[in-house]
Formats: C-alpha cells, sequence, structure tokens
C-alpha cells in the first residue's frame, strides 16, 4: 500500500462547528486531492494541491477550504460544518499517472 | 465537462465465469483512463492505467480496453473468484491530473 494515512478515520460533529481533517503521505508525491464520496454522486473532487502552498478548487469545493504547508501534509477544513457534509472524505496522492488512496474518514454532521 | 457512465450499476455472476464491466465516457480528449477497486468500507485500488495512446492493459485475470473514438473502456475479468466481489469504478484524467469517476459496478461472484 502507499503510504498516505488519514486522520482521524471516524469524527461526529455538530452542524457550525470547524472540522479539519489531515492527510499524510510518505511518498514524497507532488500531487495530493481531496474527494467525498456520497451515494448517488460517487467519487467527486473537492480540491487539490500540485505543490506546497499550491491548491486549487474541484468540482465541490464550497465551503471546504484546503493548506498545504509541507510536501507530506494536505489538510482539509470545513469552516462551519453542515449536514451536507456528511460524507466519507478521501485523500490520494499521485505521482502524476496513478492516484493512489488513503483509507477514508467517515464525517457525520448531526 | 467530461461524464462517465458505469452500467450496469450492480451485477451478480456464479463463481468462474468471464464477465465483462463497462465504462463510457462523453469526451475522447483524456489522457489516461483508470480502473479501482473498492471493497465496503476501505479505500480504492488501483488495478489498471491505460494511457491515451494505448488500446489496452493486462494485468493477471484482469484486462482492460480503451476505445476513445466510440467513448468507451471494458474490465474483463476471467474465471471470476468470491474474492473478486467489490466496487469497481472507472475515472478519465484529462490531462489536469484530475480524475473524474463514474459511479461504479458493484459486482458479486456467487460460490
Amino acid at each position: 500500500d502507499a503510504g498516505i494515512t488519514q486522520s482521524p478515520r471516524h469524527k461526529v460533529t455538530e452542524t457550525g462547528t470547524p472540522v479539519t481533517l489531515r492527510c499524510h503521505q510518505t511518498e514524497n508525491h507532488r500531487y495530493m486531492y481531496w474527494y467525498r464520496q456520497d451515494p448517488g454522486h460517487g467519487l467527486r473532487l473537492i480540491h487539490y494541491s500540485y505543490g506546497v502552498k499550491d491548491t486549487d478548487k474541484g468540482e465541490v469545493s464550497d465551503g471546504y477550504s484546503v493548506s498545504r504547508s509541507k510536501t507530506e501534509d494536505f489538510l482539509l477544513t470545513l469552516e462551519s460544518a453542515t449536514s451536507s457534509q456528511t460524507s466519507v472524505y478521501f485523500c490520494a496522492i499521485s505521482d502524476q499517472e496513478t492516484q493512489y488512496f488513503g483509507p477514508g474518514t467517515r464525517l457525520l454532521v448531526l | 465537462k467530461q461524464e462517465v457512465t458505469q452500467i450496469p450499476a450492480a451485477l451478480s455472476v456464479p463463481e468462474g465465469e468471464n464477465l465483462v464491466l463497462n465504462c463510457s465516457f462523453t469526451d475522447s480528449a483524456i489522457y489516461n483512463l483508470q480502473w479501482f477497486r473498492q471493497d465496503p468500507g476501505k479505500g480504492l485500488t488501483s488495478l489498471l492505467l491505460i494511457q491515451s495512446s494505448q488500446r489496452e492493459q493486462t494485468s493477471g485475470r484482469l484486462n482492460a480496453s480503451l476505445d476513445k473514438s466510440s467513448g468507451r473502456s471494458t474490465l474483463y475479468i476471467a474465471a471470476s473468484q468470491p474474492g473478486d466481489s467489490a466496487t469497481y469504478l472507472c475515472a478519465i484524467d484529462d490531462g489536469a491530473q484530475k480524475l473524474v469517476f463514474g459511479q461504479g459496478t458493484r459486482l458479486t461472484i456467487n460460490p
């Protein structure tokens, strides 16, 4: 398995609270991604990074922000969580070819 | 905007059968196409990657084909086994290192 970890693996939070998910890689890959997976929608790209401090929006970026201050870490922040952000969040890394996925974080917003 | 469709959404076959999973896409200007496997409650595992210039890729019992002109890819699984039961997803990279996914086919192999 590619060296990707996500933390936390599970989280329950309340509407309106900020939440930060962390993705950590040990592969030194340049590209990192955050996706969400929902029934009926499949996997959708939230944000991605093509280098330290270089990020861009994906298909469903509203309500999310990201930061990448080191090659190995990519943080996803929900500024004020809403129930519509209940989902499974996956981090991925890429060597410009294959994407490798982390184990996922299950987030429940009550 | 690229759209990726996988039909059927679910498939159930007896063990030992050869089977084909389908993936179609709307824009033929692709960089590569990837097939992934996802087990329940787990992340995605890359199975095969086909470059735009390639027609097929093989790995063990798996063979993936790509026909850009018709906007189609197939994943062929030979001699299916219960351990092949999972959801299979195809994804298109349009060259910007971003993937657009289909919704997947949930495959069940019955012993």
